[in-house]
């Protein structure tokens, strides 16, 4: 069975610098998804950025971009220019190829200080 | 504007008294999911559907029910809700994806749970 590990259960960074947040995962398929999720007070789960495991490039959304080490099942998030709206709690997320169930990491809290 | 709705947004019962948690999507969305989100575990899916009327356990399905009598609506049952069910939940809908053409799950805004 698939598993999606995150061992940072808080991380902290200052507004206007970049952090990284850490996750792996386990998995004997070749083809799958990986995502991140954003969860801030509100409690909505939001779509940070998506990776195809069959693509090479790292995705990029904005500010946002992933570390995908496939062959050593690594999918890191980087923050950079972090802001205070960036304060959230932070999910890791995977998807098999022929399936729509998201498998969730534990989730790391990012908390951003001024 | 696309969206999924869940209501109530909190509800407080207690042990027994059975309750329903309504899940609705405006999109036309085959898959429909509901998740529970648990402090140090993430979320865990609870049931699946892929369509009208196919309805299947995900990994935490015990004392659980749901159906799926239109595409729209995908509520979630708790006949004897129970303290241990004290959560948040999320449902979520999607295309039904094939292969390449993974489509973006989207979530409903959350429903507190608290079984007292």
């Amino acid at each position: 069975a698939q598993t999606v590990t995150q061992s940072q259960p808080e991380m902290s960074v200052q507004e206007a610098e970049t952090v990284t947040l850490s996750c792996t995962y386990d998995t004997s398929e070749s083809d799958y998804y990986l995502f991140w999720y954003k969860q801030p007070p509100s409690r909505q789960m939001i779509l940070v950025i998506r990776q195809e495991a069959y693509k090479q490039q790292n995705a990029t959304e904005n500010r946002f971009s992933v570390n995908f080490q496939k062959a050593a099942k690594s999918f890191s998030l980087k923050i950079s220019d972090s802001q205070l709206g960036d304060a959230a709690m932070y999910f890791c997320a995977y998807r098999g190829y022929n399936t729509d169930k998201l498998i969730f990491g534990t989730g790391t809290r990012l908390q951003v200080f001024p | 504007e696309a969206q999924v709705t869940q209501n109530p947004r909190y509800l407080i019962t207690v042990t027994g008294k059975k309750l329903t948690v309504t899940c609705s999507q405006n999109m036309n969305h085959e898959y429909m999911s509901w998740y529970r989100q648990d402090p140090g575990l993430g979320l865990r899916q609870i049931y699946y559907s892929m369509n009208v009327e196919v309805t299947d356990k995900g990994d935490v399905p015990e004392g659980y029910k749901v159906s799926r009598k239109e595409k729209r609506n995908f509520p979630l049952i708790l006949e004897s809700p129970s303290p241990n069910q004290t959560s948040l939940y999320f449902c979520a809908s999607s295309l039904l994806s094939a292969g390449d053409s993974a489509d973006t799950q989207y979530f409903g805004p959350g429903t507190r749970l608290t079984v007292l």
